[in-house]
């Protein structure tokens, strides 16, 4: 079946530092990679959406400049969480799905997630 | 825009027993795609089993089965012979059939076999 590496799973880090995720689909080709954030016990919340060699599309109130998405690629999707802070602090997932035929028909497979602490 | 509503945090059920976790949703789309994800303390998302709108018949994969009620937009998971393995958060979803993959989540259905 699909499957999706997220690395890493687990940072900590410094105030200030900026953190990469990257989102690898392993055996197939991700039109379309999403990237979510969760806070415990809670759903996930589309952070933004991203297709290959276009600009990545954020949902409303996401930060632009402090969330930085680029899909570079079919199989490669990062994320960069600049200048973090401890309200960054959460479990950020990415997901990565495939248009055949040109249509929608497939669903999301999902990295195994990224705990991001930031002290 | 699509909603999809889970009205049940929490739920517990006896290993071995029948369990049935409700979703309703609501689009003014014809077509679309349901799913029902799984998300052990682990926090893999793990996909449980998919619903094609156009398709009357439930879906069904092994110990868990749906009941798509499309003209009620309910799309309710019903797991038999709960294991404690089960023991996850549930998620529902919805996936238009057109303008990209995206999902809409419902809020999760925390759900406990107790041995």
């Amino acid at each position: 079946g699909a499957v999706v590496s997220q690395h890493p799973s687990r940072v900590i880090c410094k105030s200030g530092t900026s953190v990469k995720i990257e989102c690898r689909s392993l055996d197939f080709q991700a039109t379309t990679m999403f990237w979510y954030r969760q806070f415990p016990k809670k759903s996930l919340m589309l952070m933004a959406t991203s297709n290959e060699g276009s600009k990545a599309t954020y949902e409303q109130g996401v930060e632009k400049d402090k969330f930085l998405i680029n899909h570079a690629s079919l199989t490669l999707s990062t994320l960069t969480v600049t200048s973090a802070h401890p309200e960054d602090s959460s479990f950020y997932i990415c997901s990565a799905s495939q248009r055949i035929g040109g249509i929608s028909n497939q669903p999301q497979h999902f990295g195994d997630g990224t705990r991001l602490s930031i002290l | 825009a699509q909603t999809v509503t889970q009205s049940q945090p929490e739920m517990s059920v006896q290993e071995a027993e029948t369990v049935t976790l409700s979703c309703t949703y609501d689009t003014s789309e014809s077509n679309y795609y349901l799913f029902w994800y799984k998300q052990p303390p682990s926090r893999q998302m793990i996909l449980v089993i998919r619903q094609e709108a156009y398709k009357q018949q439930n879906a069904t994969e092994n110990r868990f089965s749906v009941n798509f009620q499309k003209a009620a937009k309910s799309f309710s998971l019903k797991i038999s012979d709960s294991q404690l393995g089960d023991t996850a958060m549930y998620f529902c979803a919805f996936m238009k059939s057109r303008g990209g993959n995206q999902f809409y989540f419902g809020t999760g259905t925390s759900l406990t076999v107790i041995p």
